[in-house]
């Protein structure tokens, strides 16, 4: 059992659509951050939110942590083909002895 | 530029040949740790060091050794591997939570 679901598994789209990716636990976390993943490279960082109800934004992608701090979401607007990839969530909190646990991912395809 | 750099990229290895993989890292941090990426499981952390001569056990260490004589390497050791331990492993630096990942290491153990 993942501490951290995240749905869908699998997303495939056309480019131009939007979609959202959701991270979603019943722990607290003092943080949360959101990662992606090209083929044959490693996680990248996109994003750290640490605040309930924080959103923050980076061009098209909206990142929101939610009130409770046990979930958040990906929204990307007008998806690209370069958008392609495995995006990770990954949280850290007292209850995981402060170490950061994954998500299992959302593979993401943008179709030309 | 900074990164993290491992070696070598792909390993195919047969049961029981002791290897090990190499991660080296220029940004001076003090945190570095070693995770395995398997289908559905996502990332696993196998050990983690706070810094130099001082390594503890992540989720899934059994078969697994590590050491951290110097602050900008950290080598993983699998002295007998198994089929098993067939993954794609990943080193890592840290800075708070913030992790910032090599490039990979494909394993495969026949």
């Amino acid at each position: 059992t993942q501490l951290l679901e995240q749905s869908p598994q699998f997303l495939s789209i056309q480019e131009g659509e939007n979609l959202t990716v959701y991270c979603n636990s019943s722990s607290v976390f003092s943080s949360l951050q959101w990662y992606r993943q090209e083929p044959g490279e490693g996680p990248v960082l996109l994003v750290t939110v640490v605040t309930g109800g924080e959103v923050k934004k980076l061009k098209r992608l909206t990142f929101q942590f939610g009130d409770a701090r046990k979930d958040s979401s990906l929204h990307i607007t007008a998806a690209q083909p370069g958008d392609t990839g495995l995006y990770l969530c990954a949280g850290a909190g007292a209850e995981y002895g402060n170490k950061l646990v994954f998500g299992a991912g959302t593979i993401l395809r943008v179709k030309s | 530029e900074a990164q993290v750099t491992q070696n070598p990229r792909y390993l195919i290895t047969v049961t029981g040949k002791k290897l090990t993989v190499t991660c080296s890292q220029n940004m001076n941090h003090e945190y570095m740790s070693w995770y395995r990426q398997d289908p559905g499981l996502g990332l696993r952390q196998i050990y983690y060091s706070m810094n130099v001569e001082v390594t503890d056990k992540g989720d899934v260490p059994e078969g697994y050794k590590v050491s951290r004589k110097e602050k900008r390497n950290f080598p993983l050791i699998l002295e007998s591997p198994s089929p098993n331990q067939t993954s794609l492993y990943f080193c890592a630096t840290a800075v708070g939570y913030e992790q910032y990942f090599g490039p990979g290491t494909r394993l495969t153990v026949t």
